[in-house]
């Protein structure tokens, strides 16, 4: 119940490219769904996150997707860069009470942007 | 704010020996999360805090395992006595109210 299933494991893509990397959920009480990226050596930071009340948001190259309905959301990374290269985890919570704000994550995907 | 702080950033411990692990979280922040870090099982919640008080510890692994929160700006997640299978990158993260995290840059733990 308190599962996020994350995909793929690890993902090469060419510089200039789209960087795709799915999760899906399924608590339905889950309604906080933030992405964080982890570089080597340092704990994840908090890149971009969304609420269900909308479907889609972006931030300069970062776009995150959101399907309610199929309870699953995608991160995409347009005009991906090698500097793009880390773990990428998805993660979700729920503001319901007992929920605290305790985030589940996935398990990462390992991004290799190439030149 | 210099951000979540947690030293040391490297141990090197020999089985059976006490390891204390040290966090500092952003001022502000009401909730502290100790998270370990492994390539095999990704990233897990071992113990959680809100307001200084435990509120779900059911991911610490073992009775070995203990963390305390004296107060608003420290706590602490103590192994005694470690073991080889402890080796992780142990995390401390903070936040407020329902939002994003923010983790200090962790302690890589080996126990030899």
């Amino acid at each position: 119940q308190q599962q996020v299933k994350q995909s793929p494991q690890s993902l090469i893509v060419q510089k200039g490219g789209i960087s795709i990397i799915n999760c899906a959920y399924e608590n339905t009480a889950f309604d906080y769904f933030p992405w964080y990226q982890q570089f080597p050596g340092k704990g994840p930071a908090l890149l971009i996150a969304i609420r269900p009340d909308v479907s889609e948001k972006k931030e300069g190259r970062f776009t995150i997707s959101f399907n309610k309905s199929a309870k699953q959301f995608s991160l995409h990374i347009m005009d991906s860069q090698p500097g793009d290269s880390a773990t990428y985890f998805c993660a979700a919570s729920t503001s319901y009470t007992g929920g605290g704000n305790k985030l589940t994550f996935g398990t990462g995907t390992q991004l290799k942007v190439e030149l | 704010d210099a951000g979540v702080i947690q030293s040391p950033r490297h141990e090197v411990t020999e089985m059976g020996q006490e390891v204390t692990l040290r966090c500092k979280p952003i001022s502000g922040h009401d909730y502290l999360f100790w998270y370990r870090q492994t390539m095999m099982r990704g990233l897990e919640l071992l113990i959680y805090f809100n307001n200084n008080v435990p509120i779900d510890d059911s991911g610490m692994p073992e009775d070995r395992f203990s963390a305390k929160m004296p107060n608003a700006s420290f706590s602490t997640l103590k192994i005694q006595p470690s073991e080889p299978r402890d080796s992780a990158v142990y995390f401390c993260a903070s936040s407020f109210d329902i939002g994003g995290y923010t983790f200090g840059s962790g302690t890589r733990l080996t126990v030899v």
